[in-house]
């Protein structure tokens, strides 16, 4: 099985963008879907991207979602930073045998 | 609206077992991929298990394989995790989930389990 490596934390300004990656340990990161999460303290967490790059409906459109192949990674970016983005971020796939995994989770600082 | 609720989450001594069942409403149950995922203090998400809509298709992560059984009541529009065997390890809380490979879309509040001595 891979793993999805995410930096442990990331911090930003009000109203600027923070990109949050995700990295494939093996394994093209292309050969499966991406979905990223946003989880607030005492929450379920809740989709922000699904399918790589697709945003599901009231997920502003400050989110956005890519993939890299040559760095085999996925990237969460959130430009206009708001204080209410503070939260974790998670980032999951899966393999073929259906085997999901998730990222180790980001969290996100807004100061 | 889409609700997902669960139940049956406690302390259990180390060994003992427990069963999660997730009560679902505003869809098609039977239509729906459905998972378990869950989340220890302070730590990361992980996978536990998903089922499919007719229960054809059974997966489990490696860390509950052979003490964990995931299964669904169409009828009454729930899902189930018998968990036996339980480790501290497993301490945590419990979502259900309903989704796809693809998209995991809808969440219960979760259920927390304390395997404890």
């Amino acid at each position: 099985n891979f793993m999805l490596t995410q930096p442990r934390s990331v911090s930003e300004s009000p109203g600027k963008t923070v990109i949050i990656s995700c990295t494939r340990s093996s394994g093209s990161i292309a050969s499966t879907y991406v979905q990223w999460y946003q989880q607030r303290p005492g929450s379920a967490p809740t989709t922000v991207i699904y399918e790589d790059i697709q945003r599901p409906s009231g997920v502003p459109d400050r989110f956005s979602g890519s993939i890299d192949s040559s760095s085999n990674s996925a990237s969460l970016t959130i430009s206009g930073l708001k204080t209410e983005d503070e939260a974790d971020y998670y980032c999951r796939s899966y393999d073929t045998n259906s085997q999901v995994v998730f990222g180790g989770g980001t969290k996100l600082t807004v100061l | 609206e889409v609700q997902l609720v669960e139940s049956g989450g406690g302390l259990v001594k180390p060994g003992g077992s427990l069963r999660l069942s997730c009560a679902a409403s505003g869809f098609n149950f039977y239509s729906y991929n459905m998972n378990w995922v869950r989340q220890a203090p302070g730590k990361g998400l992980e996978w536990v298990s998903s089922i499919s809509g007719s229960s054809s298709y059974i997966y489990y992560a490696d860390s509950v394989k052979g003490r964990f059984t995931i299964s669904r009541d169409n009828a009454k529009n729930s899902l189930y995790l018998q968990m036996n065997t339980l480790r501290a390890d497993d301490t945590a809380v419990y979502y259900c989930v309903r989704g796809e490979r693809s998209l995991f879309d809808y969440w219960g509040q979760g259920t927390l389990v304390t395997v404890s001595s």
